[in-house]
């Protein structure tokens, strides 16, 4: 059974102290790996699609990394405004499947 | 705003009432999707639809109708309901079943069941 495990569940930083997000995959076949931001009370926000172990992708003060079991999303220097759920997710079967997701808060 | 569009943002209703989510698309995609998002719990997939068919239903209770009259709109019809049905559904849409960008998703419907 194909499984998304996002770790920590919760993770709370001072400004400008970098960190990582890791979301560990279980999946027959990968098809893309994605990253998704969440505000409260909106829906998920595309971030980034990872497709084979060793790529990376950067937006602003993100950058995602792949390996064959896991992909990190490692936040450098983050401000308050990067405070949200980041969601990871990969295709199982027709449409992706989610893992919980890391609520990150970072105060001032 | 993302191009998907979730009407009403809320909703609250009775356990014998009936009611509708709607969600409509200005992407020009030609996949939409369903997904219950509850506290504590990874988004759940509901129903899948490419080219207005049904390709998944992510057995689903049948309180939960979904219907797709074309490719720009999503419905989700909704009757005799439980409290445990209370939650965030998000609608989400992609071009292809497996986009390289994966979906784009509406702001959801934040639905209470009373």
């Amino acid at each position: 059974e194909d499984q998304v495990t996002q770790s920590p569940e919760a993770l709370r930083l001072q400004e400008g102290e970098s960190s990582s997000l890791n979301c560990s995959y279980t999946v027959s076949g990968l098809r893309g790996l994605f990253w998704y931001r969440q505000d409260p009370g909106k829906g998920p926000e595309f971030l980034f699609t990872l497709y084979s172990a060793g790529e990376e992708k950067e937006k602003e003060r993100l950058k995602a990394t792949l390996t064959k079991k896991e992909s990190f999303l490692h936040i450098t220097a983050p401000k308050p405004e990067d405070s949200a759920t980041y969601l990871c997710a990969v295709y199982s079967g027709y449409a992706l499947n989610f893992g919980k997701g890391t609520s990150l808060l970072v105060t001032p | 705003e993302t191009g998907v569009t979730q009407t009403p943002r809320h909703l609250v209703m009775g356990m014998t009432n009936k009611k509708s989510l709607k969600c409509e698309q200005h992407l020009g995609h030609n996949a939409m999707y369903w997904y219950k998002q509850s506290a504590k719990k990874p988004l759940e997939l509901m129903f899948v639809y490419s080219l207005e068919e049904r390709v998944e239903n992510n057995s689903v209770p049948s309180r939960f109708s979904p219907e797709c009259p074309n490719s720009s709109h999503l419905f989700l019809h909704l009757h005799t309901l439980q409290p445990e049905d209370s939650a965030l559904y998000l609608c989400a849409s992609s071009q292809g079943l497996q986009g390289a960008e994966g979906y784009t998703f509406g702001s959801g419907t934040r639905l209470t069941v009373v």
